[in-house]
């Protein structure tokens, strides 16, 4: 298993810019995440699937869009770029075992708007 | 609402030396879940420990241990005899029972064990 792959490693945008950026996992697990880490802050969550077809918003979800047409895939959007976006982004997948989620974190993506 | 608070935003430390990282946290869920992964410099994730609402007994791995005490909303994690390799960000993270999947991190500890 891959488990969460994560593209692009780093990307860097100028204000104004759209890009998508791409999660996948190779475990059938139902639930997937993500999240924007920042210095002193944590992570955030952004947008959560609990399965194909069902988003719902995070704690910061403003400037992103998901969408979830397969139980593999879960892009993440942004529709046009803010400074305040620069961050790192982890895409995470779980399940439910044993009454708590395992949570599987992807290697990140490191955005830069300028 | 949740909350997950990690007061100190930096240690350092002389290998072999003690560390103990503090988590407090804040919750209405009468069954939650705590978590500590650790972020080596590389930047990935690794997942450390979960602990759930109703399992107090502390736990050790290893160099690492945790105490976990309900009384005081507090998940510590002591790291015995640092090394140079345990130097990374270590965020502590919480889950209330009706969250599903969704975590609650506290800010992270920057943690450095200088030779």
């Amino acid at each position: 298993n891959a488990g969460v792959t994560q593209t692009p490693k780093f990307q860097v945008l100028k204000t104004g810019q759209s890009m998508t950026l791409q999660c996948a996992q190779d475990m059938n697990h139902e639930y997937m995440s993500w999240y924007r880490q920042d210095p002193g802050m944590g992570l955030r969550l952004i947008h959560y699937s609990v399965g194909a077809g069902i988003t719902d918003q995070g704690e910061v979800p403003n400037g992103y869009n998901v969408s979830r047409s397969t139980t593999e895939d879960f892009p993440l959007r942004l529709l046009s770029a803010a400074p305040s976006q620069t961050s790192v982004y982890f895409c995470a997948s779980s399940y439910l075992s044993g009454g708590s989620y395992e949570q599987y974190f992807g290697p990140g993506t490191r955005l830069t708007v300028t | 609402a949740q909350k997950v608070t990690q007061a100190q935003t930096e240690i350092s430390v002389v290998e072999k030396e003690d560390v103990t990282l503090d988590c407090v946290y804040e919750t209405r869920d009468t069954t939650y879940y705590l978590f500590w992964y650790k972020q080596p410099p590389s930047g990935e994730l690794v997942f450390l420990i979960r602990r759930n609402s109703f399992d107090e007994q502390n736990e050790i791995s290893g160099r690492y241990s945790w105490n976990f005490q309900k009384s005081t909303s507090s998940f510590n994690f002591t790291i015995t005899a640092s090394q140079v390799v345990d130097s990374a960000v270590y965020f502590c993270a919480l889950r209330g029972g009706a969250a599903g999947n969704k975590l609650t991190f506290g800010g992270g500890t920057r943690v450095l064990v200088k030779p």
